[in-house]
């Protein structure tokens, strides 16, 4: 079974701080994908990355930078200095490298003030 | 069209109506896909096609949950007799294939009265 948790439920922070989203999987799969969506008031679900579990290199995208640590299992999300249309829910998600279904953590929810 | 649509954005239905959400995809992605989000939770699969295939439905909740995606595009998922744990938002999602990237929709957001 695959289970992702996403131990923050919500963070607020000033416009021009650093945030940051915790992830932590559980997975038998020896080779796995993972994800980060955000997901704006519009509802939809957008991709923001998507990481192969034999690369454990950092990537940094923009002000958006992920560290993937497999001994811990963890896929942490940063947002360097966030801006007020950074404010959404960021969802985390796993799925085998085989498979087609993703398995997504409850969420956090950002806000981000002016 | 650009993105996946979903129709209609949001329904309201009395408990026992019976409703039918449509996902029009990205055209050409042969994979689709839906998904349950309940308030405040990340989504949870329902059921996958491959083209007009559907290859797994074992996240349909009961059997009073139906999709189809007859011709390999527009997809229909069907709940008959609603109940009002059945309120959730429905999202539809494409790729081109599996693993890859997906594309969600804004969803339909169902509420059971």
């Amino acid at each position: 079974a695959q289970k992702v948790t996403q131990a923050q439920t919500e963070i607020s922070v000033v416009e021009k701080e650093d945030v940051t989203l915790d992830c932590v999987y559980e997975t038998r799969d020896t080779t796995y994908y993972l994800f980060w969506y955000k997901q704006p008031p519009s509802g939809e679900l957008v991709f923001l990355i998507r990481r192969n579990s034999f690369d454990e290199q950092n990537e940094i995208s923009g002000r958006y930078s992920w560290n993937f640590q497999k001994s811990t299992s963890s896929f942490n999300f940063t947002i360097t200095a966030s801006q007020v249309v950074d404010s959404a829910v960021y969802f985390c998600a796993l799925s085998g490298v085989n498979d087609y279904k993703l398995s997504f953590g409850a969420g956090t929810t950002v806000t981000v003030r002016a | 069209g650009a993105g996946v649509s979903q129709s209609p954005r949001y329904k309201v239905a009395k408990r026992g109506q019976d409703v039918a959400l449509r996902c029009d995809p990205i055209s050409g992605h042969v994979s689709l896909f839906w998904y349950q989000q309940a308030l405040g939770q990340g989504p949870e699969f329902l059921t996958y096609f491959q083209n007009e295939a559907q290859l797994d439905k074992s996240g349909l909740p009961s059997d009073r949950f139906f999709a189809e995606r007859p011709e390999g595009s527009v997809s229909t998922l069907k709940i008959q007799r609603t109940q009002q744990e059945d309120s959730a938002v429905y999202l539809c999602a494409s790729s081109s294939g599996s693993g890859i990237e997906l594309f969600f929709g804004s969803g339909t957001q169902l509420s059971v009265l």
